[in-house]
């Protein structure tokens, strides 16, 4: 029983352009959602996060957005580097505890 | 600041046998939390301690698994005996602020092959 799914295994965006990560959850429970990137042989590493009681929080060129009537958030990275290349982690948390549960991942990569 | 550290990177070890992983979390974080992922799928979690306290368990799968953190500082994960779907790669994270607990800092990892 997968709480935290991303369905698109792999994403491959042109430089400059915007990529779309996407992720959905079914428990309505989660009250914070993180973006976690990862590069091969390294741990995942802390992107992004959204409480919910928002529905928008932008960072430099990362976005993410939540849309709790459908339980679905996105990542957008806008413009899309080549460095920007990894696997992205969409994560979910609750209130009363610090666990979090992760997605499956979408592998990105940015080519010139 | 060093970030979270693990040992070993690797460990090929054999079916029935014992092995322990190490993590040192970044110094100062109360917080630390053991994950694993299993042939690339999710990310899932183990347990996560406060200072020297077990403070949830609630991913470790069964007895063979024993996480330790004595002191608060470091910590340590036995798998004993070990069996062929312990393998994957294990990450130990930390964080510190209460207010930021779901931004945790994770470790490159240790990847566990049981043959």
């Amino acid at each position: 029983d997968q709480q935290v799914k991303q369905n698109s295994p792999s994403l491959s965006v042109q430089e400059g352009r915007i990529s779309i990560l996407n992720c959905d959850y079914t428990n309505s429970m989660f009250d914070y959602f993180l973006w976690y990137k990862k590069y091969p042989a390294e741990g995942p590493t802390f992107l992004i996060s959204i409480s919910s009681i928002k529905d928008k929080n932008e960072d430099g060129r990362f976005t993410v957005f939540l849309n709790k009537s459908a339980k679905h958030l996105s990542l957008h990275i806008v413009p899309s580097q080549p460095g920007d290349s990894a696997v992205y982690f969409c994560a979910a948390s609750g209130w009363n505890t610090d666990k979090l549960i992760f997605g499956t991942g979408t592998r990105l990569q940015v080519f010139p | 600041e060093a970030g979270v550290t693990q040992f070993p990177s690797h460990s090929v070890i054999e079916k029935g046998q014992t092995v322990t992983l190490r993590c040192d979390p970044i110094s100062g974080h109360d917080n630390l939390y053991w994950y694993r992922r299993v042939m690339g799928k999710e990310i899932k979690f183990l347990l996560h301690f406060v200072k020297e306290s077990k403070q949830d368990e609630s991913g470790m799968p069964n007895n063979r698994f024993l996480a330790e953190r004595t002191g608060g500082t470091y910590s340590t994960l036995k798998v004993q005996p070990a069996e062929l779907e312990d393998s994957g790669v294990y990450f130990c994270a930390s964080s510190q602020d209460r207010d930021r607990r779901h931004e945790q800092y994770f470790g490159p990892g240790t990847r566990l092959t049981v043959t």
